[in-house]
């Protein structure tokens, strides 16, 4: 079984402060990792996702996550936070051996203070 | 290129009716997934089709049903309305499946009254 647990249910941040999202995740096998945000009223969008090869993944608006196997931790961070970043935020997991279901954190919800 | 389309955006249904979601995926891609998004529970998988085949499904009840056509349009049915049937529920399509990355419509938010 994969599950994945985001420490924080509410994040706030000043306009230009460091954003850092987390996520820890656990699968039995190498996982597949994912970030998505959602704005109000809208679906998900993927920010990045971590299959194989290089543990630093960049993904879109400046997001960028480092999966970390011996902690088990996928993080997201941004160096300057915008006040469009403001939306919740959702880490989740693909063991690739289940089909193609993915299991989501709780999600965090992003304020961006000016 | 056209997004995943979801119809209605918005749907009002009374308890005990049933319902019927549209999904039109991206050209191309075969793989149309459906979650449930509720404040209480977050995101829960349904289902998930690939080429007119359910190949996984979620812990819910029969109640939830789904099928995809040749075109890898996707429908999902809800019988016998319950209130806690009332979501968001989006549908989700990727060339082969989650691994590679889905995207994801704008839901269709469902009102049981």
């Amino acid at each position: 079984a994969q599950s994945v647990t985001q420490l924080g249910s509410h994040v706030s941040v000043s306009e230009g402060a460091l954003v850092l999202l987390r996520c820890n995740y656990s699968s039995s096998v190498p996982p597949y990792l994912f970030w998505y945000v959602q704005y109000p009223n809208q679906g998900l969008q993927l920010l990045l996702k971590y299959t194989t090869g290089a543990t630093l993944v960049k993904g879109i608006n400046g997001f960028e996550a480092e999966f970390k196997k011996s902690e088990t931790s996928f993080h997201l961070t941004k160096p300057s936070a915008h006040m469009s970043d403001a939306a919740e935020y959702f880490c989740a997991v693909s063991d690739g051996t289940s089909g193609s279901r993915l299991t989501f954190g709780e999600g965090t919800q992003l304020t961006v203070n000016p | 290129k056209a997004g995943v389309t979801q119809t209605p955006r918005y749907l009002i249904k009374t308890r005990g009716q049933q319902v019927t979601l549209s999904c039109s995926p991206i050209s191309g891609h075969r793989s149309v997934s459906w979650y449930q998004q509720t404040p209480g529970q977050g995101l829960q998988f349904l289902f998930e089709y690939f080429s007119e085949t359910q190949r996984n499904k979620g812990n819910f009840p029969g109640r939830f049903s789904g099928r995809q056509f040749s075109n890898s349009r996707s429908e999902m049915n809800v019988s016998t309305l319950e209130l806690g049937d009332s979501a968001l529920y989006l549908c989700a399509s990727s060339r082969q499946g989650a691994d590679y990355g889905y995207t994801f419509g704008s839901g269709t938010r469902l009102t049981v009254v």
